[in-house]
């Protein structure tokens, strides 16, 4: 299995309260993903990142931050969560030397907004 | 643009008998596909991938998918249903680098 580890693995907070989830990958892969994934709805990616310092916004993107200051860890922000926010969120890297690279996945962190 | 239709959100096989689970992409570029596969309460776990060589893709588990350009299909099979099958399965499409565009998925339920 691919050298991703997400954490927390469960969280619950209340709305309004920051809340950050982590990353850490082992691979060296360049670009790193957030999605969040909800029934009915598949996977939708929040933010990508395609090396340090360097991300870019998602299709749901509102509500979130990230950050990427390593190669290794990609830092998912929900700045005031809110109870829409509610749902597991997964983290995936894929490398960058081919054009029809696989995505490898976290273990997924379930957050409940209270 | 692309997108990914998966046909199917539930699907019941008995143990044993063949598994289909359909999907249907639109890209204007030539694109690769994957299918992955999610055990509850799991990640997502690659089961095979198309990127322009064989058309009959052969996956892990015993699972291949045909791509089909000319009905724009990607359909995923499996000859004998495992109880170990159950999960909920997606079709991906990506025209490359950074873009995956992924179905709403199908459930697949395996009856003993």
């Amino acid at each position: 299995d691919a050298g991703i580890t997400q954490s927390p693995r469960h969280k619950v907070t209340e709305t309004g309260t920051p809340v950050t989830l982590r990353c850490h990958q082992t691979e060296n892969h360049r670009y790193m993903y957030w999605y969040r994934q909800d029934p009915g709805h598949g996977l939708r990616l929040i933010h990508y990142s395609y090396g340090v310092k360097d991300t870019d916004k998602g299709e749901v993107s509102d509500g979130y931050s990230v950050s990427r200051s390593k190669t290794e860890d990609f830092l998912l922000t929900l700045e005031s969560a809110t109870s829409s926010q509610t749902s597991v969120y997964f983290c995936a890297i894929s490398g960058a030397s081919t054009d029809y690279n696989e995505q490898f996945f976290g273990p997924g962190t379930r957050l409940t907004v209270l | 643009a692309q997108s990914v239709t998966q046909l199917d959100s539930h699907v019941s096989v008995s143990e044993g008998t063949p598994v289909l689970l359909r999907c249907n992409y639109s890209s204007s570029y030539s694109p690769s596909l994957f299918w992955y596969v999610q055990h509850p309460n799991k990640g997502l776990q690659l089961l095979l991938k198309y990127t322009s060589a064989a058309t009959l893709v052969k996956g892990i588990n015993g699972f291949e998918a045909e791509f089909k350009k000319s009905e724009t299909s990607f359909h995923l099979t499996k000859p004998s249903a495992h109880m170990s099958d159950a999960a909920e399965y997606f079709c991906v499409v990506t025209p490359g680098t950074y873009k995956y565009i992924f179905g709403t998925g199908t459930r697949l339920k395996v009856l003993a």
